[in-house]
């Protein structure tokens, strides 16, 4: 069983675009979180959710729009995609009491918009 | 200049090497280090983890921490083709959830 899955593997789409990428945990976590890698392998936060209530929004275009449906549960909605959003998307989480030093990733989402 | 600092190699070694991963950080608030492995077209996995200065050691994993230079660094010993991957380090301050990455050392071991 997959810890922590995200959907899909890989996206492939033109600029200007809607898409959208979900990640679930069955791990039982309260913090959910989305990082993005860039081509030079550089993490970098982007949001993290703790039992559905957004507590990390870095500095990131509006177009990006995470959802908590449940405390299992952060989609990450990107709106008008552009070429620089190319990267791979990391869904990862954590458990309970706030010290996230034990992350548990997702294999990620590889996106390309041409 | 980036908080975290950290050689992108790669860094090729041979089988039974001894292998130093280092990073170098400029902000003295961060308290907790780790180290991740990320193995190709796959999520990091924590590896190593640990507060303040000094070391731990994990098998054939030994991860340091001079506060003092703000410098930490991963040793493996006996180093495995298997342990061929990129390693990335990570730290955090106290009382704030959010983990600052190196952008990763990517590691070659040869049979």
């Amino acid at each position: 069983d997959t810890a922590v899955s995200q959907t899909p593997k890989y996206l492939v789409t033109q600029m200007g675009n809607d898409k959208s990428i979900k990640c679930e945990q069955n791990l039982g976590h309260d913090t959910m979180y989305w990082y993005k890698q860039d081509s030079k392998k550089f993490l970098k936060i982007m949001f993290s959710y703790n039992n559905k209530e957004l507590i990390i929004n870095e500095t990131v275009p509006n177009r990006f729009s995470p959802k908590s449906p449940d405390k299992a549960h952060l989609n990450l909605h990107i709106n008008s995609l552009e070429l620089g959003d190319s990267a791979v998307y990391f869904c990862a989480s954590s458990p309970t009491g706030g010290t996230n030093e034990k992350l548990f990733f997702g294999s990620g989402t590889q996106l390309s918009v041409l | 200049q980036k908080e975290v600092e950290q050689d992108p190699g790669p860094l090729s070694v041979p089988e039974g090497a001894i292998v130093s991963l280092n990073c170098t950080y400029s902000n003295s608030a961060f308290q907790y280090f780790m180290w991740y492995r990320q193995y190709s077209r796959k999520g990091p996995e924590l590896l190593m983890y640990t507060y303040s200065s000094g070391n731990k050691e994990d098998g054939r994993f030994t991860a340091q921490v001079d506060k003092s230079s703000k410098y930490i660094s991963l040793f493996i010993r006996d180093s495995q083709p298997s342990d061929s991957a990129t390693y990335l380090c990570a730290m955090r301050i106290s009382g704030f959830q959010k983990l600052v990455f190196g952008t990763g050392t990517r590691l070659l071991v040869s049979p």
